[in-house]
């Protein structure tokens, strides 16, 4: 079983619409989590960052976290053409140093 | 907010060439720094952890000789990849996170684009 998990996509919605992306993880002592956007050909950009049970909220994303469940989303409002990127989950440990595991990330097209 | 910038972003070269990157965190110390490599439409892969004032932590299957990592101050690692082939031709990006926040959140430099002819 991989580290980290995320529906593969690609996931391709209507602009206006809202877009679900979700991850599961498998190590219960993971503490923190993450949502980098990463764009063709570029490297990642952190987008939302969450730490406890329960919902985030930063614009039109909404990041979702259920440490019993194993499970974080990530909810994008009224979606628009330029959040077509390709979607990081990434976990942390609780390592001190700070390394990060990745889903291979899902791909998400918004079209106009 | 937190700047890692990665110098240079685009390296073309002839095979048998030594290619130096660099690392920096602009506005925050980083204790470790992680270097990563992505081939075209795949996943980020992990290939060593910098260690500041300390050998770099390699993961396993990445060659240590060949991918060089310098890790001499707070603010600044180096990858080396030594005599690179067109094996070595890849998209290698950095991240950092601040020492005096546990590390958390990393953040990723621009990356750099590796051509070896």
């Amino acid at each position: 079983q991989k580290e980290v998990e995320q529906n593969s996509g690609p996931l391709s919605v209507p602009e206006g619409a809202i877009a679900s992306l979700n991850c599961t993880y498998s190590d219960r002592g993971s503490q923190s989590f993450f949502w980098y956007r990463q764009y063709s050909g570029k490297s990642p950009e952190l987008i939302m960052s969450i730490y406890s049970n329960g919902d985030k909220e930063d614009g039109r994303f909404t990041a979702q976290l259920n440490k019993a469940s194993q499970y974080v989303s990530l909810l994008i409002r009224d979606s628009q053409p330029s959040d077509s990127a390709t979607y990081l989950c990434a976990v942390s440990r609780g390592s001190t140093l700070g390394r990060l595991y990745f889903g291979r990330g899902t791909q998400l097209t918004v079209w106009p | 907010g937190a700047v890692v910038s990665q110098h240079p972003s685009w390296v073309i070269c002839k095979s048998g060439t030594s290619v130096k990157i660099e690392c920096r965190s602009l506005d925050f110390q980083a204790t470790t720094m992680f270097w990563y490599r992505q081939f075209p439409k795949q996943s980020l892969m992990l290939m060593a952890t910098s260690n500041e004032g300390s050998k770099a932590t390699y993961e396993q299957g990445v060659e240590k000789d060949k991918f060089l990592i310098n890790h001499a101050s707070l603010t600044l690692s180096t990858l080396t990849v030594t005599s690179a082939h067109p094996e070595d031709s890849s998209f290698y990006i950095c991240s950092a996170g601040d020492a005096s926040l546990g590390n958390q959140p990393q953040h990723f430099g621009d990356g750099t684009r590796l051509s070896i002819l």
